[in-house]
């Protein structure tokens, strides 16, 4: 297997500015999630999708926050209006089945100015 | 709610000195799994095990040792020997099955752990 990839692995944008990160989960890997970890702490969960549905979103996703998986294949996340406390490691994993591991991309480290 | 809790911020230990990282957690749930994941200076999350909650063997997997009690809900992780290569955060995490959860993944706060040669 090709593990999870995660594009760009760094990214620094002014405040206000949008943003868009991209996961490539393992290909027969319907489930797909996002996390967020600051430093120091350990990750926190975003948003869930089992194939193209998204079925879950944390209370931490503001309306600021998008994701999108079309065709269940590749997902994206969207922070529109960038603000300081984004900062923060974006992290993409997926999984055969609830319950089994999560495998983790190497994640997008973002930087607002 | 569920809640993964690791009480050891950073340890440092002495090449070869056994070290165990504790994690100790919350749910209401009868069936979960909880897991244990190394972060490595480089950043990428590695799985190391899981186990479900109906299996409490513990489990050797070469330097590698986990002790699993329901009773105390504790998770603990155990390195024999441990070498310069072990050093990384380590992550408990917890996941139910209920009909409300989706498989997302419960971390605590992680535990550093530097050995020095």
């Amino acid at each position: 297997d090709t593990g999870v990839s995660q594009d760009p692995r760094h990214k620094i944008t002014k405040r206000g500015q949008n943003v868009t990160f991209r996961c490539d989960p393992i290909s027969e890997h319907n489930r797909l999630y996002w996390y967020r970890q600051t430093l120091g702490q350990g990750p926190e969960f975003l948003t869930y999708f089992q194939n193209e549905a998204q079925l879950e979103k944390s209370r931490l996703l503001s309306d600021r926050f998008s994701a999108e998986r079309p065709k269940g294949s590749f997902s994206t996340l969207e922070i529109q209006r960038t603000e300081q406390g984004d900062s923060a490691m974006y992290l993409c994993a997926s999984s055969r089945r609830g319950g089994n591991e999560q495998f983790f991309g190497p994640g997008t480290r973002l930087t607002v100015l | 709610a569920q809640k993964v809790t690791q009480a050891q911020t950073e340890i440092s230990v002495v090449e070869k000195e056994d070290v165990t990282l504790d994690c100790v957690y919350e749910t209401r749930d009868t069936t979960y799994y909880l897991f244990w994941y190394k972060q490595p200076p480089s950043g990428e999350l590695v799985f190391l095990i899981r186990r479900n909650s109906f299996d409490e063997q513990n489990e050797i997997s070469g330097r590698y040792s986990w002790n699993f009690q329901k009773s105390t809900s504790s998770f603990n992780f155990t390195i024999t020997a441990s070498q310069v290569v072990d050093s990384a955060v380590y992550f408990c995490a917890l996941t139910s099955l209920s009909s409300s959860n989706t498989g997302k993944l419960i971390f605590g706060q992680g535990t550093t752990l530097q050995v020095k040669p």
